[in-house]
């Protein structure tokens, strides 16, 4: 079964409306962490934001936020008033665990966002 | 400050030849990865180094070796490059996970190889 499920290839949005990006994991860990990057046309991974299984509030970057419904194990991006900038491949990510022994990341095969003007 | 460095940025090789990937950070991170992207496929594990010394199979570590001699390099090694290996490689790096987990990793800006 795949770990992290992103079932938006592709979306096109309005500039200035907000976007959600979709993300559901699979872990049967009580202790995980969730994370979000964007790679843009020039390639390079950019974290956006983390949201720890036991945060109680669901974390804020700016304009980026996570809507975190740990029943429903999904962890959504709401990026705010789009931007043309925001225009790129967003990849969410999870961490399963916590301190030495649970380094590693697994990916989500990504959903490709254009900002229409 | 350049963060993480990969060496070359893009390379051509035929069936059967070796080559080796350079990663190199100045963050004094102890944790360092190589991933390889696919289309369609994110971002795949292929080894880790958790300090110096240590190397660890990630989810896809067939074809490739590593080495961490020193904290601040991570070599990905393609002893008989295939095909199937084309890809675009990306190195990262971090601080050890802590008991919140929220350490970020940090990615160098890709190697895009193509075997022939």
């Amino acid at each position: 079964a795949q770990k992290i499920t992103q079932t938006q290839p592709g979306m096109f949005v309005q500039e200035k409306e907000a976007v959600t990006l979709d993300c559901t994991y699979d872990t049967s860990d009580q202790s995980y962490g969730l994370f979000w990057y964007k790679q843009p046309s020039s390639g390079e991974m950019i974290f956006l934001i983390y949201q720890g299984s036991y945060d109680e509030q669901n974390a804020t970057e700016g304009r980026y936020s996570l809507n975190f419904q740990k029943a429903r194990k999904s962890a959504n991006l709401v990026i705010s008033a789009s931007q043309l900038g925001d225009s790129a491949m967003y990849f969410c990510a999870m961490r399963e665990g916590r301190g030495f022994g649970n380094e590693k990341l697994t990916f989500g095969t990504g959903t490709r966002l254009t900002i229409i003007p | 400050n350049a963060g993480v460095t990969q060496t070359p940025k893009f390379r051509v090789l035929k069936t059967g030849q070796s080559m080796t990937l350079l990663c190199a950070q100045d963050m004094n991170h102890e944790y360092m990865y190589w991933y390889r992207q696919d289309p369609g496929m994110g971002l795949r594990l292929i080894h880790y180094s958790v300090g110096e010394g240590t190397t660890a199979k990630g989810e896809v570590p067939d074809g490739y070796n590593v080495s961490r001699l020193k904290k601040q390099n991570f070599l990905l090694g393609l002893e008989s490059a295939a095909p199937s290996q084309t890809s675009v490689y990306f190195c990262a790096s971090s601080y050890p996970v802590g008991p919140r987990g929220q350490e970020t990793q940090y990615f160098g800006p890709g190697t895009r190889l193509l075997v022939l």
